[in-house]
């Protein structure tokens, strides 16, 4: 089955305490990218990145890293959570081609304490 | 920059009634034009896509017509069942971008 894959779908973590979050996906797709899910605030980009080794800044990439060594995983590194990244977290891929949307994965819930 | 803007919710609705959710968009050139579905506790799924002006995307029977003369992409469903209450969200690519813009989402509740 194509999909987008994130793991965990629950975290909670305590300020400072560096953690990953894995995102696979099945599909051979280029892009990827990186949202954050807040309520009043709608979905963000944080990352993305057009191929591998080739990654970009989003619109709120402060506090996150992220990484692609190879074509399917795009992990996202938190090296110091605060708790103002307390957020549902959503990684995403689409091949190339602006008329493919986007498949998300099922979502990392985070709390950062 | 690009924007998308969906009318505000909550929206509540009875089984079978009609449901319309307006998208107006600001974006240079000609984006793709998406909605996307969010059940509860549930990743964002993609409902339907447009990809130039006048296509009319559709499935589950919900449609949309991508409109550029007033820069719309409105959602509807003609009978709309308790298992359509979910979040809906309007977004667009540009030709030259990677971001999917979203709207801020509406929420939709069908009751019985």
């Amino acid at each position: 089955e194509a999909q987008v894959t994130q793991n965990p779908r629950y975290l909670i973590t305590v300020t400072g305490k560096k953690l990953t979050v894995t995102c696979s996906q099945n599909m051979n797709h280029e892009y990827m990218s990186w949202y954050r899910q807040d309520p009043g605030l709608g979905l963000r980009q944080i990352y993305y990145s057009m191929n591998v080794e080739v990654t970009d800044k989003g619109d709120v990439p402060e506090g996150y890293k992220v990484s692609r060594k190879e074509k399917r995983n795009f992990p996202l590194i938190l090296e110091s959570p605060s708790p103002n990244q307390t957020s549902l977290y959503f990684c995403a891929s689409r091949p190339t081609g602006y008329n493919y949307g986007y498949t998300f994965g099922s979502g990392t819930r985070l709390t950062v304490v | 920059g690009d924007s998308v803007t969906q009318m505000e919710g909550p929206v509540t609705l009875s089984e079978e009634a009609c449901l319309t959710i307006n998208c107006t968009y600001t974006a240079t050139g000609y984006p793709s034009l998406f909605w996307y579905v969010q059940y509860p506790g549930e990743g964002l799924q993609l409902l339907l896509k447009a990809t130039k002006a006048d296509d009319k995307g559709s499935n589950k029977g919900f449609e949309a017509t991508y409109r550029k003369e007033t820069t719309s992409f409105h959602l509807e469903k003609g009978s709309v069942q308790v298992s359509d209450s979910a979040v809906y969200f309007c977004a667009l690519i540009r030709s030259n971008d990677y971001k999917l813009s979203f709207g801020a989402g509406t929420t939709v509740t069908v009751r019985a």
